[in-house]
C-alpha cells in the first residue's frame, strides 16, 4: 500500500528552528508538496520538490531525498503565527496526490 | 489569487437527509476535488473531476456522488446522510497537467450528521 509518515505533534520555542520530517512509500514518485493549515482554515501551499536537494523560500526550506523516500520542512526564526498543522503530500505514478496525516506544530513563547 | 468558495462553513443535518455541498472556483481550473478530513487521518479523496460532466472516484466514494455541470462549480452530494459522514469537507481546484501546480483549497465545510 501507499504510506506517508509524519510525526503527529511537535513543540518548539519562538525564535528557534524546527525540522518536520516526512517519509513516504508510494507507487512511483512525481513530486512532493508541503502545505500549512491553521486550525479551522484551508490548507495553503508552501513548497514543491521534485529533484533532490534543498529549496529555500524565506524562513521556510524543504528538502528531498528520492532515494531515501524522505523529505523535511525546515522552519527558521519561529513565530507564534507558525503554530499550525503541516501536511506532506506525494504525487504517485498515477499522478494522484497521497496525503500524510499532518504534523501539528505548537510554538511556545 | 485563486478563490475557492464553499457554500457553508458549518452545517447540521439529520440521518437520512440528502445533503448538498457546493464549491465554486474563479480561476478557470480544469481539475476540482472533494476531500474529507478527519483527526489523525490524512486528507482522503472522495471524488474528482477534470472536466465538465466528467467525474472519477477517489479512495472513498461510497455514500457520495458529485455533479459538475459548469466548469467553475463542483457539488458533493450525500445521498442519505449517516452519522459516519460527520467530518470536515474540503474542496480544491488546480490546473490540468499540473505536476508542480498546487491544489487550492476552500475554507471547508464542517458537517455534522445527527
Amino acid at each position: 500500500g501507499q504510506n506517508i509518515d509524519q510525526p503527529t505533534e511537535m513543540t518548539a520555542t519562538e525564535g528557534a528552528i524546527v525540522q518536520i520530517n516526512c517519509t513516504y512509500q508510494t507507487s512511483g514518485f512525481n513530486g512532493l508538496f508541503w502545505y500549512q493549515q491553521h486550525a479551522g482554515e484551508a490548507p495553503t501551499f508552501l513548497s514543491y520538490n521534485v529533484l533532490d536537494g534543498l529549496e529555500e523560500k524565506g524562513r521556510f526550506s524543504s528538502f528531498l531525498s528520492r532515494s531515501k523516500g524522505y523529505s523535511y520542512l525546515l522552519l527558521k526564526e519561529l513565530q507564534m503565527k507558525d503554530s499550525a498543522s503541516y501536511l506532506c503530500a506525494v504525487i504517485d505514478s498515477n499522478y494522484q496526490l497521497i496525503w500524510g496525516a499532518g504534523t501539528k506544530l505548537i510554538i511556545k513563547p | 489569487d485563486v478563490k475557492v468558495t464553499q457554500s457553508s462553513r458549518y452545517l447540521v443535518k439529520r440521518t437520512g437527509e440528502k445533503v448538498f455541498l457546493e464549491c465554486v472556483q474563479d480561476m478557470d481550473h480544469e481539475n476540482m476535488f472533494w476531500y474529507r478530513q478527519d483527526p489523525g487521518l490524512g486528507l482522503r479523496l472522495i471524488y474528482f473531476s477534470y472536466d465538465v460532466k466528467m467525474k472519477e472516484k477517489g479512495d472513498i466514494p461510497e455514500g457520495y456522488s458529485v455533479s459538475r455541470e459548469k466548469k467553475e462549480r463542483f457539488s458533493l452530494i450525500l445521498e442519505s446522510a449517516s452519522t459516519n459522514q460527520t467530518s470536515m469537507y474540503l474542496c480544491a481546484s488546480s490546473l490540468l497537467n499540473t505536476n508542480n501546480q498546487p491544489q487550492h483549497f476552500g475554507d471547508g465545510t464542517r458537517l455534522s450528521i445527527l
